[in-house]
């Protein structure tokens, strides 16, 4: 069955940098793209990131590009977000999902999500 | 970027009852809609995509209606396991933005 296991959230002061990993089983990783989605506490949902199967195409919202990056360790099976310039507008469960579509384009829906890992800024 | 407004924000209602959720998009997005169930401390679950195709293993008291801008997800006959918040979103084009949420609790 499909698992994707998150790990790396805790607490970082503003300005500081973060990374994310995502581990990934059950499935083919290398064929299928991959995202970072995040939920604010009490908040609603915020897609944050993707990567495409192959880790050439990669896209980002607005409020983190310039300072987040998304990759993947095909070999490994694991994805990673990189967090840099943390703003307390950043503090989120950040949830790692898999794209449905198999090669190297995207639905951008989510099939499966990982448990979320929480990351907290401090001022 | 388009705008996913969902109603409404919450509901009562009880075990067995038809319950109806709302979704709107600000700007046509065909049947690129994508409905998510989340209980408390737990991930997003995909329940439905495409509008109206229902995600392998989700129970068929679900379904999904809708094209262009107005969508809605139907609970047929809610279930206590269904008491939950759903989300709606867009995968039409980018960023793929969700809609606000709609809290449905035991009446």
């Amino acid at each position: 069955q499909v698992q994707l296991v998150e790990s790396g959230g805790g607490v970082v002061q503003t300005g500081r940098s973060l990374r994310l990993s995502c581990a990934a089983s059950g499935f083919t990783f290398n064929n299928y793209g991959m995202h970072w989605v995040r939920q604010a506490p009490a908040k609603g949902l915020e897609w944050v990131a993707a990567i495409s199967s192959d880790g050439g195409d990669k896209s980002y919202a607005d409020s983190v590009r310039g300072r987040f990056t998304i990759s993947r360790d095909n070999s490994r099976n694991t994805l990673y977000l990189i967090m840099s310039s943390l703003t307390v507008e950043d503090a989120a469960v950040y949830y790692c999902a898999k794209d449905p579509y198999f090669g190297s384009g995207h639905y951008y829906y989510f099939d499966y999500w990982g448990q979320g890992t929480l990351v907290s800024v401090s001022s | 970027d388009i705008q996913m407004t969902q109603s409404p924000s919450s509901l009562s209602a009880s075990v067995g009852d038809r319950v109806t959720i709302a979704c709107r998009a600000s700007q046509s997005i065909s049947t690129y809609l994508n409905w998510y169930q989340q209980k408390p401390g737990k991930a997003p679950n995909l329940l439905i995509y495409g509008a109206s195709s229902l995600q392998s293993g989700v129970p068929s008291r679900f379904s999904g209606s809708g094209s262009g801008t107005d969508f809605t997800l139907t609970i047929s006959s809610l279930q206590p396991e269904d008491f939950a918040t759903y989300y709606c979103q867009q995968s039409y084009s980018a960023p793929r933005t969700f809609g606000q949420g709609t809290k449905v609790e035991i009446k």
